[in-house]
């Protein structure tokens, strides 16, 4: 069945370090993929997405690349800040799963200044 | 814009309650549902609805029960609470059900069973 996998953390990074979270998944059809964020006390919200190979989603600084060659969508960040400590999901959406959201484990990521 | 509501913040039961958790959107938004968030696992669907009427069970249903009798409406009923069903609930809604659709959150319900 379709799974999302997602590197453990926490993360620990200081202020204007560049960050990687990595996630790869398994998916029987053509999904897409979307990463999301959860701020301290609050639900999640859409992050950016990516709906097919070789995309580029982006949103505040963020970017992820849909690589289907390697079955993954690794969120990167040239230079973080102490606000976007936060909990980042990976996710996909594949006809196959009834188009169910298929969630990772989520990577706590923590900025010190 | 409200976006999706979600009552109480904080709950605390004894084994054996019940209580309803409340969540509302008014977006029109066709489909609902309900996931429980507990450490290292995700988000895992409890039930889901795809409109006013219509439900159906997720992953992990057992204990819980939903209806939908309008479109902003989707309550979540623990009908006698356990130990294991501490968590984070949240309560989400997106327009339709595709491939690409967003979806939106409510702030969560803290639950705790003692």
């Amino acid at each position: 069945g379709n799974s999302v996998t997602q590197m453990e953390g926490p993360v620990t990074l200081s202020e204007e370090a560049f960050l990687t979270i990595n996630c790869t998944y398994t998916a029987t059809g053509y999904p897409s993929l979307f990463w999301y964020v959860q701020y301290p006390g609050e639900g999640l919200q859409l992050l950016l997405k990516a709906t097919k190979a070789d995309d580029k989603g982006s949103n505040k600084g963020f970017e992820a690349t849909y690589r289907k060659e390697t079955t993954s969508f690794h969120l990167e960040k040239g230079s973080v800040q102490v606000s976007d400590s936060a909990v980042y999901f990976c996710a996909l959406s594949d006809v196959d799963s009834n188009y169910q959201l298929i969630w990772g484990a989520g990577t706590k990521l923590i900025i010190k200044p | 814009n409200a976006g999706v509501t979600q009552t109480p913040k904080f709950q605390v039961l004894k084994t054996g309650q019940s209580m309803t958790l409340q969540c509302a959107q008014d977006m029109n938004h066709e489909y609902m549902s309900w996931y429980r968030q507990d450490p290292g696992m995700g988000l895992r669907l409890i039930h889901y609805s795809v409109g006013a009427g219509i439900t159906d069970q997720g992953e992990v249903p057992n204990g819980y029960n939903v209806s939908r009798s309008t479109t902003e409406d989707f309550p979540l009923r623990l009908l006698s609470a356990a130990p294991s069903q501490t968590s984070v609930y949240f309560c989400a809604s997106s327009y339709d059900r595709t491939l690409n659709t967003e979806a939106f959150f409510g702030q969560g319900t803290r639950l705790t069973v003692v």
